[in-house]
């Protein structure tokens, strides 16, 4: 099975800054066919299920605002939230679509 | 509206079974992929297990042989039979709806399982 490892565990960040969480894979979700990463990261809040954000690495989902990106290539992505909002409070996982799914451990995002 | 309501969770003693439901609506069930998503109390999601269209269907290592996921496309309704339960089952089950791309785009609230003695 691939394995997804996300760092930080946890980030605190001011509101209307940046944050930024990796996510590693053991080997490339990247579908050399399609030229496609077949990553997704989602938003979990308490009490709530995930909320998809974005797949294919950097597709945003219909509805996401625009200040969450992806990018990353082969085994190395990144999430990034700009100008954060207290509304981002949340945890976020990384997963991979590649083959039989797996979830990174999740990264717990603070208002510092 | 894509609606994924599950249903049938509770309390069981180790080695016993349960028969978790997810009415589904709002969309073409009958093409769908779908997933169940485990989360232990306080802990990260856990892919549990992935039924294609055709009710063919995949396992988590730590499940497979315990558990079995059906469809009945007639009535928009997955299940997860699980049997043989143990302590470490205990977390809360979602369904999730694969989006064709393998991202799970629509998820229900969940259904509480606690296997104690």
């Amino acid at each position: 099975d691939i394995v997804l490892t996300q760092s930080p565990d946890t980030l605190a960040v001011s509101l209307g800054e940046r944050a930024t969480i990796n996510c590693k894979s053991s080997q490339s979700v990247l579908y050399s066919s399609s030229n496609k990463n077949y990553l997704a990261w989602y938003q979990q809040k308490p009490g709530q299920p995930p909320r998809l954000l974005i797949y294919w690495a950097s597709t945003r989902e219909s509805g996401v605002p625009d200040r969450f990106s992806g990018s990353g290539s082969g085994t190395d992505f990144t999430l990034t939230i700009n100008s954060l909002q207290a509304e981002d409070v949340a945890v976020y996982y990384c997963q991979q679509h590649f083959s039989t799914r797996t979830f990174g451990q999740g990264t717990r995002l603070e208002v510092k | 509206e894509v609606q994924l309501v599950e249903s049938g969770g509770g309390l069981v003693r180790p080695g016993g079974s349960l028969r978790l439901s997810c009415a589904a609506s709002g969309f073409s069930f009958s093409t769908s992929w779908m997933h169940w998503v485990r989360q232990a109390p306080g802990k990260g999601l856990v892919w549990v297990s992935r039924i294609m269209s055709d009710g063919n269907a995949a396992y988590a290592d730590s499940v497979e042989g315990r558990f079995t996921f059906s469809r009945d496309n007639a009535r928009n309704t997955l299940f997860l039979q699980m049997d043989s339960l143990r302590v470490e089952d205990t977390a809360v089950y979602y369904c999730a709806r694969d989006n064709y791309n393998g991202a799970f785009d629509s998820w229900g609230r969940g259904t509480l399982v606690i296997v104690s003695s």
